[in-house]
């Protein structure tokens, strides 16, 4: 079956542009989670969703950043205003399961959407 | 917090050498520990996992086992090949609410013939 997917691939951005980053999860995937990852480093996470509900956005960098998920499927991550220290590689993950009912549950990755700001 | 240490890459070996890559973890109790692999222009995939102290992830001919009285999960594989050539990240995560990943800085593997 399909895997995630994420749109745009690649986006350039002139300073202080928005931007909207896309994620489809897996068909039926209840958890739903993002992470930036910079040049030359682990993927660091962002924000997570049960369904529709946004539980954790500990991770979000400042409030330039917001993500929904209004219908407990697609996501957006948006970034106001980007900034260039906001380029790298934003990557979505879903898992079928809510997050913490197993130990075992896995997170299946999007290629990730490479974000350079000018 | 919680964190996780790789060795430094790249890692350069000839095909059928050995490979070991070092991991080590810091964290408040007893996380599950993951080996994710990232091919060139593809995204991250599972490689391996284990979520117990003594428990051995294997996949593909990889192995790591989960030590923690060294907490270390370091990954290894008897033989590379030419198609191991990838960034490896060692990751943790912990059972709960939003059990997000907390990965390492990566080390990117080259085998050559």
């Amino acid at each position: 079956g399909a895997g995630v997917s994420q749109s745009p691939r690649y986006k350039v951005a002139k300073r202080g542009q928005d931007v909207a980053l896309r994620c489809d999860p897996i068909s039926g995937h209840v958890s739903l989670f993002w992470y930036q990852q910079a040049l030359g480093q682990g993927p660091e996470f962002l924000t997570y969703f049960q369904n529709e509900a946004q539980l954790d956005k500990s991770g979000l960098p400042s409030d330039r950043f917001f993500a929904e998920r209004p219908e407990g499927s697609v996501s957006t991550l948006k970034i106001q205003r980007t900034q260039q220290e906001d380029s790298a590689v934003y990557l979505c993950a879903s898992s079928l399961a809510l997050a913490g009912t197993s130990s075992t549950d896995t997170q299946y990755f999007g290629p990730g959407t490479r974000l350079t700001v000018l | 917090g919680n964190s996780v240490t790789q060795m430094e890459g790249p890692v350069t070996l000839s095909e059928e050498a050995f490979l070991t890559i070092n991991c080590t973890y810091t964290a408040t109790g007893y996380p599950s520990l993951f080996w994710y692999v990232q091919y060139p222009g593809e995204g991250l995939q599972l490689l391996l996992k284990a979520t117990k102290a003594d428990d051995k992830g294997s996949n593909k001919g990889f192995e790591a086992t989960y030590r923690k009285e060294t907490t270390s999960f370091h990954l290894e594989k008897g033989s590379v090949q030419v198609s191991d050539s990838a960034v490896y990240f060692c990751a943790l995560r912990f059972t709960g609410t939003a059990s997000k990943l907390t990965f390492g800085t990566g080390t990117r593997l080259q085998v050559t013939l």
